[in-house]
This record gives C-alpha cells, structure tokens and sequence, in this order.
C-alpha cells in the first residue's frame, strides 16, 4: 500500500525555519517525481514546488522561491521541504504528492497524497 | 501561469441528483486536466487525469470530458459521500495550477 506521512509542521515565529518531512513506503520512491502542494485554511490548493527522481531537478513557486529549498533523500525514502524566513502568509497545511504517470495515456497526476501537516507562522 | 477558474464555486444537491462542475482554462491545456475531491481535514483524493480517464478505484458515476478550455466533471446519482470539494487541476505547463474548488453541500 502507498503511504505517505507528512512531518515536522508546527508553530514558527515570523523569520524562522522549520524542515517538513514526507516518508514515503509502499513503492519505489526513487523512480518518482515529488511535490508539496499547500493550502491556507480554508482557501485552495497551491503548487509549491517539485523535485525530480534524483534531486537533480526542481521547481519552485514565485512566492517561495529564494526562500523554500526541496529535497530529497532516495535511501531513505524521504522528502523534505527547507522552509526558511517564513512569512505570515505562509500559514497553510502542506502536502507532499507523488506525481503518478500512466502509460496508457501518456498522462501525468498526482495519484497519492500525505495526510498533510500544518505550519503556523506567527508571534 | 495558466489560470483555472472554477463553476459554480458552490453547489447544493440532493442525494440521486446529477451535478455538473466546469473548469475553463485561461490557454489550451489539451487534455492534461485532472479533478480531486477533498473532505474537511483529509488530503485530496485522485477521481480523473487525463480530462476523462477514471482513476483506479473510482466509483463510474462520477466522469470527466473536455479538452483544450474548458471541462465539465460530472457525478450522476449523488451520494451521500460525494458532498465534498472539488478541484481542477493542469499539468499541461509549469506551475501546475488548481482551480478554487467547487463545494458541494448536501440540500
């Protein structure tokens, strides 16, 4: 079964750091890309940034760009996402994704979804 | 960025209804579209790519068709466990971009 957890949000004065975590089991994490999509309460979902299957590879949103750095650690099966000088607009649940593909249509998606885990920026 | 705008952004129904939710794209994205659902507190949930290709899993009264602009995902027969959010997805392009969610709530 596909599995992704979701670690390492909580509450970050403004200017702060914090490193989300995403473990991911249950396939190959090594032969997929990955996201974090996030989402400030009660508003819709945002790309944030992606990474290829062997980190050499990422993009990143304007409005964390410089500041956000995504990661990954393929022996460990692991995704991180380096949130640096945090900004109250920030405040959201973050997701990691895993970007599917499907061969018969040639088509990409995000297939599986982590349960999320929230980061709050304030003093 | 290819914007998505999404509608209605919401929707009230009843069980064994048939709804409609469309997502018009501001360039062509041929058929790289794809539609989540969301529940309160849980992470969304795959129901299409590809504009029309039903996920794994999925139950067959919920489908998806369009290309280029615009898209219409529809769930014939209501149930009691699809009043939820739904969203729009591209992939057509960098960044890949949501629509703002069309809330379905239960009449």
């Amino acid at each position: 079964e596909v599995q992704l957890v979701g670690s390492g949000g909580g509450l970050v004065q403004p200017g702060g750091s914090l490193r989300l975590s995403c473990a991911a089991s249950g396939f190959t994490f090594s032969s997929y890309w990955m996201h974090w999509v996030r989402q400030a309460p009660g508003k819709g979902l945002v790309w944030v940034s992606h990474i290829n299957t062997d980190g050499s590879t990422t993009s990143y949103a304007d409005s964390v760009k410089g500041r956000f750095t995504i990661s990954r650690d393929n022996a460990k099966n692991t995704l991180y996402l380096q949130m640096n000088s945090l900004r109250a607009e920030d405040t959201a649940v973050y997701y990691c994704a895993r970007r599917g593909y499907d061969i018969l249509t040639g088509y990409y998606h995000f297939d599986y979804w982590g349960q999320g885990t929230l980061v709050t920026v304030s003093s | 960025d290819i914007q998505l705008t999404q509608s209605p952004s919401f929707l009230s129904a009843s069980v064994g209804d048939r709804v409609t939710i469309t997502c018009r794209a501001s360039q062509g994205i041929s058929s790289y579209l794809a539609w989540y659902q969301q529940k309160p507190g849980k992470a969304p949930k795959l129901l299409i790519f590809a504009a029309s290709t039903l996920q794994s899993g999925v139950p067959s009264r919920f489908s998806g068709s369009g290309s280029g602009t615009e898209f219409t995902l529809t769930v014939y027969s209501l149930q009691p466990e699809d009043f939820a959010t739904y969203f729009c997805q591209q992939l057509n392009s960098y960044p890949p971009t949501f629509g703002q969610g069309t809330r379905l709530e239960i009449k």
